[in-house]
């Protein structure tokens, strides 16, 4: 079955640190990957989209890469800031159009 | 432009009861999908629809659940006789169309947290 994974569950760095997150996908070839962030009791917030010929994109502090070989997409916040803790989730869609999300890595960004 | 609603926000049931959440999808948006999440877990798929018609009800259970969403009026998930397990957030989500097709983003509510008691 079509699978996101997203290995770390939880990610602990510095303030100031980049913060490198992964999401790795399994048994299809998603023609994009969305990433959202979630804080407690929220509903997940849309950060960015990247497409399968695009081997990265910008947003402000965060880069998004996706590697079809590696079936993989990494996403990186620089410079962080402890406003950026929070569970980031990797989405793909699935073979009917919905969305199909990964755990979610729970980043702390410590003073 | 209002963003997706959902309401209630808290709901508790006593087990055997009927419980039911809705969402109000962003203005313009005639696709919805809901989502089940337990704690320190991910989200999980349950159903997807457009205006009348279910599209993929691959992820819901195959008793007590269902959902709806009419033509005029919210989307609805419906649980039937809940039990203790059904305890959980449960989100909404919409999009203008189908995220496959124009690489839309999906928009989320706030979710109805229900606890069985």
């Amino acid at each position: 079955s079509q699978k996101i994974e997203q290995n770390s569950e939880a990610l602990n760095i510095q303030e100031g640190k980049t913060a490198t997150l992964t999401c790795n996908y399994t048994n299809y070839s998603p023609a994009y990957l969305q990433w959202y962030r979630q804080d407690p009791g929220r509903g997940p917030v849309f950060l960015l989209l990247i497409r399968e010929n695009e081997k990265e994109k910008r947003k402000e502090r965060l880069k998004v890469t996706f590697d079809t070989t590696l079936k993989q997409s990494l996403f990186h916040i620089t410079a962080s800031q402890p406003a950026d803790s929070a569970t980031y989730l990797c989405a793909a869609r699935g073979s009917q159009g919905n969305l199909i999300f990964g755990k979610g890595t729970k980043l702390s960004v410590k003073p | 432009n209002a963003g997706v609603m959902q309401n209630p926000r808290h709901l508790v049931r006593r087990r055997g009861q009927e419980a039911r959440l809705r969402c109000s999808p962003m203005k313009g948006h005639s696709h919805v999908y809901w989502y089940r999440q337990l704690p320190e877990e991910g989200l999980k798929f349950m159903v997807y629809l457009q205006k009348e018609n279910i599209i993929d009800e691959s992820g819901m259970p195959k008793e007590r659940f269902s959902a709806e969403f009419p033509k005029e009026g919210p989307s609805i998930l419906r649980i039937q006789q809940v039990v203790r397990g059904d305890s959980a957030a449960y989100f909404c989500a919409s999009s203008p169309a189908n995220p496959g097709q124009a690489h839309t983003e999906a928009f989320f509510g706030q979710g109805t947290r229900l606890t069985v008691v």
